[in-house]
């Protein structure tokens, strides 16, 4: 299995671009998160989803669209990219509400290192 | 709400030294408390969980509710163990987690 693929790996925009970030896992889990990684800040929570058509916002939200048609799938898009969306931007999924919680905990993508210029 | 906080960013050892990184959170009901580990280059992986009181790579957590901390220790540092180290928190049937800011640990030789 692949797990959970996230592309592009690297990617620079110009200010006001727009983009959207990839990502897919093949092991059927219903719950699928971005986060966003930034140097003191850790991991803040951009949007999640329970399952195919269902998404809910997460702490910084804002600038960001997401849409969930497919279980695989949870496309995370930028509609006007800015600098201040410079960051490293990683998928994660769990088969179910309490697998987030299990000894399987989530599944990580290897990420997308966004520059905005 | 609910919150993570870790108070070191960095955190230097020895190798064969004791290694301790601090974890302290707030949330009002019954939390569950994660720490994961993401190795240079590496995407991020669960090391332990607070509810299976398991030993993992040598590290151990406590959850102790009075101090509402989950400290990560282990007794003698390698240097592998050298990553960046996120707590984690998942609030009752929210399975949401909340992370830490982080700390970075160097195990030096």
């Amino acid at each position: 299995n692949a797990g959970v693929t996230q592309t592009p790996k690297f990617q620079v925009l110009k200010t006001g671009q727009s983009m959207t970030l990839q990502c897919a896992q093949d092991m059927n889990h219903e719950y699928m998160s971005w986060y966003r990684q930034d140097p003191g800040m850790g991991l803040r929570l951009i949007h999640y989803s329970v399952g195919a058509g269902i998404t809910d916002q997460g702490e910084v939200p804002n600038g960001y669209n997401v849409s969930r048609s497919t279980t695989e799938d949870f496309p995370l898009r930028l509609l006007s990219a800015a600098p201040s969306q410079t960051s490293v931007y990683f998928c994660a999924s769990s088969y179910s509400r309490q697998g987030a919680k299990s000894s399987y905990g989530y599944t990580f993508g290897s990420g997308t290192r966004l520059t905005v210029v | 709400a609910q919150r993570v906080t870790q108070p070191e960013k960095l955190l230097s050892v020895f190798k064969g030294a004791p290694v301790e990184l601090k974890c302290n959170y707030s949330y009002s009901g019954s939390p569950e408390l994660f720490w994961y580990v993401q190795y240079s280059r590496q995407r991020l992986q669960l090391l332990l969980r607070h509810i299976s009181r398991e030993s993992i790579k040598g590290f151990t957590a406590d959850l102790n509710k009075g101090e509402t901390s989950f400290h990560l220790k282990k007794p003698f540092a390698q240097e592998e163990d050298s990553a960046m180290y996120y707590c984690a928190l998942s609030g009752g049937s929210n399975y949401k987690l909340t992370f830490g800011k982080g700390t970075l640990l160097t195990v030096n030789p």
